[in-house]
């Protein structure tokens, strides 16, 4: 398997500007989580999917970001309108319950967000 | 919720020498507890956990060390190398299907030649 893919790996965007960042988790896992990483705040979580249902979006810091699952090979967060503040790395990471490394999360190569 | 406290931030040693990065955490109920390492422009990469039935595991030249009553846990590398330099994060979590982990703010580990 490829692992946890991200797309893209670097974004630079003006202020007010919409961005999508999108991520591919590993197939058959069945959570899918969206952290954020900043020098400042560290890795918060923002949202977490089980099943392609959001589970606990109480990380997202604002009605700017959205996330969303459409299918089990898929997820994107959505900023819009995107500011200075996002500025970060966003990671997603992806596990299985169904093995015996169960609660192990494996993460993708992150997007460096950059909102001018 | 959880609260994952981590130091050192920063950690300079020589190579050879021992590296030692301790946790606290502050839910008694949290019984998973993963290290991760993150190099340079990479993901956060899972390289030994340990659960709280056990009080130490050992992988080779990292260990990992827990105290539940204490509510602390510790990573150590022994013999280090330039190759251990990266970020590493403790976290904690239970052990349940909708858990989720909750970092420490990273230690920045550098292993000198």
């Amino acid at each position: 398997d490829a692992g946890v893919i991200q797309s893209p790996r670097h974004e630079v965007t003006e202020m007010g500007q919409e961005v999508t960042l999108r991520c591919k988790p590993i197939s058959g896992h069945d959570y899918l989580f969206w952290y954020r990483q900043t020098m400042m705040r560290g890795l918060e979580l923002l949202i977490y999917f089980n099943n392609n249902v959001p589970i606990d979006d109480s990380g997202m810091p604002e009605d700017r970001f959205s996330a969303k699952m459409p299918n089990a090979s898929f997820s994107t967060l959505k900023i819009q309108p995107s500011e200075p503040r996002d500025s970060a790395v966003y990671f997603c990471a992806s596990r299985s319950t169904g093995t015996p490394r169960g609660n192990e999360q494996f993460f993708g190569p992150g997007t460096r967000l950059t909102v001018l | 919720g959880e609260n994952v406290e981590q130091h050192p931030s920063t950690l300079s040693v020589q190579e050879g020498d021992s590296a030692v990065i301790k946790c606290t955490y502050s839910d008694s109920a949290s019984n998973y507890f993963p290290w991760y390492k993150q190099e340079l422009g990479k993901g956060p990469q899972l390289i030994i956990d340990i659960r709280s039935n056990v009080g130490e595991k050992k992988d080779q030249r990292i260990a990992v060390t827990l105290n539940k009553t204490a509510k602390h846990f510790s990573l150590h590398i022994t013999e280090t190398q330039p190759e251990d330099s990266a970020v590493y994060f403790c976290a904690a979590s239970k052990n349940s299907g909708y858990s989720t982990l909750t970092f420490g703010k990273g230690t920045m580990l550098l292993v000198s030649p």
